[in-house]
């Protein structure tokens, strides 16, 4: 069975706040992890593609970590404003099966 | 270059009915993918399309089927709508250089409630 978890489901951090959250994958046959950023009523929106174990990836105040060794990528978010808030999934592709499996996402808010 | 684009964006529809949602991938983009999406479930895949044939198929039963046109424009049908059919239908398309990362693309997506 091929599970992409992700914790907490559900987060409440008060603006201005940094924070974290992780997503643990199968760490036999790894290709690549994605990172997508959902906001309500909108498109999931693409944040990283991760590849190589060690990899660090910034955007702005977002940043991801990769451990392909055992299996986890952690997303952070430093100095957390409104426009944080969405839900925040993370997707691993099966190769040569030409899909994702995404992980239950984690649903962040950011309170004023 | 627009991005993906689905419609309807929202549908309401009888048990029993039929039901036809239609996605047009990026310019250039020939796999499209379909995912669903209802509470407590998560992302599920349903199908992949590239150059109009089906590479693979999720685990949902056969009244969900697709097809993609010459044009990379793809569709989805549902027939003998259940409640439970009731759910957010993403599609998502993908360039061919990707490669074994598979990054793709979503669209905004059909909310479908079966009454």
């Amino acid at each position: 069975i091929l599970n992409v978890e992700q914790s907490p489901q559900s987060l409440h951090v008060q603006e201005g706040d940094s924070t974290n959250f992780t997503c643990s994958f199968p760490s036999s046959n790894f290709y690549a992890l994605h990172w997508y950023r959902w906001e309500t009523a909108k498109s999931p929106e693409a944040l990283f593609v991760m590849t190589l174990n060690g990899d660090e990836k910034k955007k702005g105040r977002i940043s991801a970590t990769l451990n392909t060794k055992e299996g986890y990528s952690y997303l952070y978010i430093k100095g957390s404003q409104p426009e944080d808030s969405a839900t925040y999934l993370c997707a691993w592709p099966i190769q040569g099966a030409q899909k994702l499996v995404f992980g239950q996402g984690t649903r962040l808010t950011i309170n004023p | 270059k627009a991005g993906v684009t689905q419609t309807p964006r929202y549908l309401i529809k009888t048990r029993g009915q039929q039901v036809t949602l239609s996605c047009s991938p990026i310019s250039g983009h020939r796999s499209v993918s379909w995912y669903q999406q209802t509470p407590g479930q998560g992302l599920q895949f349903l199908f992949e399309y590239f150059s109009e044939t089906q590479r693979n198929k999720g685990n949902f039963p056969g009244r969900f089927s697709g097809r993609q046109f010459s044009n990379s424009r793809s569709e989805m049908n549902v027939s003998t709508l259940e409640l439970g059919d009731s759910a957010l239908y993403l599609c998502a398309s993908s360039p061919q250089s990707s490669g074994a990362s598979y990054e793709q693309y979503f669209g905004p997506g059909t909310r479908l409630t079966v009454t």
